[in-house]
């Protein structure tokens, strides 16, 4: 089993939908989770930090995590043209600063 | 602006030759990273280092070299020996402790 994974996609919704986009990890000892945004041919970039269990959230953005179920999500309301890009999850152990990025998944968002 | 940078943004190689990517980081962050992406994959780890004079390989280190002089530069020479060298490689770092970390935009190595 793979220790991060997530649906690759791609993923196509209508212009102002919800998007939802999950993760799943193995390893237990993951306390904190990333969130990434990555446009096509550009570096990856940070859009949301969380340590706890539960909803953070960052304008149109919530992410969730559930360490019971080693599932983490990352919501995007109304999205836009602009959030068309590849998402990675990436948690990692406290202590540590040796992240564990999954696959990524890509989504389209059409006008 | 503070910030990391990668160079080139293309680079070609004829087979045989050895290249050098260039990182350097102006965010005093303590460690840095090399990752390689190819087409529809997740980042894979290359090297990494959490202080000057100090690295780690990674889970693809074969047929890749770096060096850690300075707390600033993290340079990676893609050498002869990597089999498969076509690929996006990112270069990122962070502080110590979890702050996530900053990549650079990116640098595509085509072997020709």
């Amino acid at each position: 089993q793979k220790e991060v994974e997530q649906d690759p996609g791609p993923l196509s919704v209508p212009e102002g939908a919800i998007v939802s986009l999950n993760c799943t990890y193995s390893n237990s000892a993951f306390q904190y989770f990333m969130w990434y945004r990555q446009y096509s041919r550009k570096g990856p970039e940070l859009l949301m930090y969380t340590y706890s269990s539960g909803n953070k959230e960052d304008g149109r953005f919530t992410a969730q995590v559930d360490k019971s179920s080693k599932y983490i999500s990352l919501f995007i309301r109304d999205s836009q043209p602009s959030d068309s890009a590849t998402y990675l999850c990436a948690p990692y152990p406290r202590q540590y600063d040796k992240v564990i990025f999954g696959p990524g998944t890509s989504l389209s968002v059409i006008p | 602006d503070g910030g990391i940078t990668q160079s080139p943004k293309y680079l070609f190689r004829k087979e045989g030759q050895n290249v050098t990517l260039s990182c350097e980081q102006n965010l005093n962050h303590d460690a840095m990273y090399w990752y390689r992406q190819d087409p529809g994959q997740g980042l894979r780890l290359i090297y990494y280092s959490q202080i000057v004079n100090d690295f780690q390989k990674g889970d693809i280190a074969e047929g890749y070299s770096v060096s850690r002089e300075k707390k600033e530069s993290f340079p990676l020479t893609v050498t002869s020996a990597q089999k498969n060298p076509t690929a996006f490689y990112l270069c990122a770092s962070s502080f110590l402790g979890g702050s996530g970390y900053t990549f650079g935009s990116g640098t595509r190595l085509t072997v020709v």
